[in-house]
């Protein structure tokens, strides 16, 4: 069991739909992240906030838009997505930079 | 090596040998280095790390080695199980919250 709990583990969609990943930490971390992995790469940072703001942004497409309502959550808007948005989400968090980052099991995300 | 496509390179070893993972980096500016294993169906898992000021560090059945002047890092795990296959992350910040990842091997260990 991971201490970053990521919901829901599995997401279909379609292209015009709008739907949320969500991420919930209480380890007390203040860095809390997003990134995508695709089978057999490495995960690709999308967003980190700190301090509940957001620090930086990868160049993500718009059509991906992150919040941080509180230091605890972190959520992934979805919108108008593409096939190749299809991708395993996963979100760390972290006390700052500089330590460990520690990921939760991640959202399988396909896109009809 | 370098993955090519969907292949990753894959490292196999007996139960019980020694599995060593290496890993090149590229920013002579990072200073903090960080090893994942990542299970099927997963999300990576966090194994040990180093800073740059140090050159090894020892952990349970896990040994990281920093190299910084060949800019090479490995991961050294003793007496491999079964439950050690996966694939291994090794990743490099270099200040700030930004950890840039490398392409990962498989490990196989063979009963």
């Amino acid at each position: 069991d991971t201490e970053v709990t990521q919901t829901p583990k599995h997401l279909v969609m379609g292209m015009t739909n709008k739907k949320s990943l969500k991420c919930e930490q209480h380890m007390g971390h203040r860095a809390m992240y997003w990134y995508k992995q695709k089978a057999k790469k490495p995960p690709e940072l999308m967003f980190v906030y700190s301090y509940e703001k957001l620090s930086i942004n990868e160049s993500v497409p718009s059509r991906f838009s992150p919040e941080c309502p509180n230091s605890s959550l972190l959520n992934l808007h979805l919108h108008a997505l593409q096939p190749e948005d299809s991708a395993l989400y996963l979100c760390a968090s972290s006390y700052l930079g500089g330590q460990p980052q520690h990921f939760g099991d991640g959202t399988r995300l396909s896109i009809l | 090596g370098e993955s090519v496509g969907l292949h990753l390179p894959t490292l196999s070893v007996q139960e019980g040998d020694n599995s060593i993972i290496n890993c090149a980096y590229s920013n002579s500016a990072s200073d903090y280095f960080i090893w994942y294993k990542q299970e099927s169906g997963k999300g990576p898992q966090f194994i040990i790390d180093i800073r740059s000021n140090m050159d090894k560090r020892q952990g349970q059945r896990v040994t990281v080695l920093l190299n910084k002047t060949v800019k090479h890092l490995s991961l050294q795990i003793a007496a491999t199980q079964p439950g050690d296959s996966a694939v291994y992350f090794c990743a490099e910040g270099g200040g700030g919250n930004k950890l840039t990842f490398g392409t990962g091997t498989q490990l196989k260990v063979e009963l």
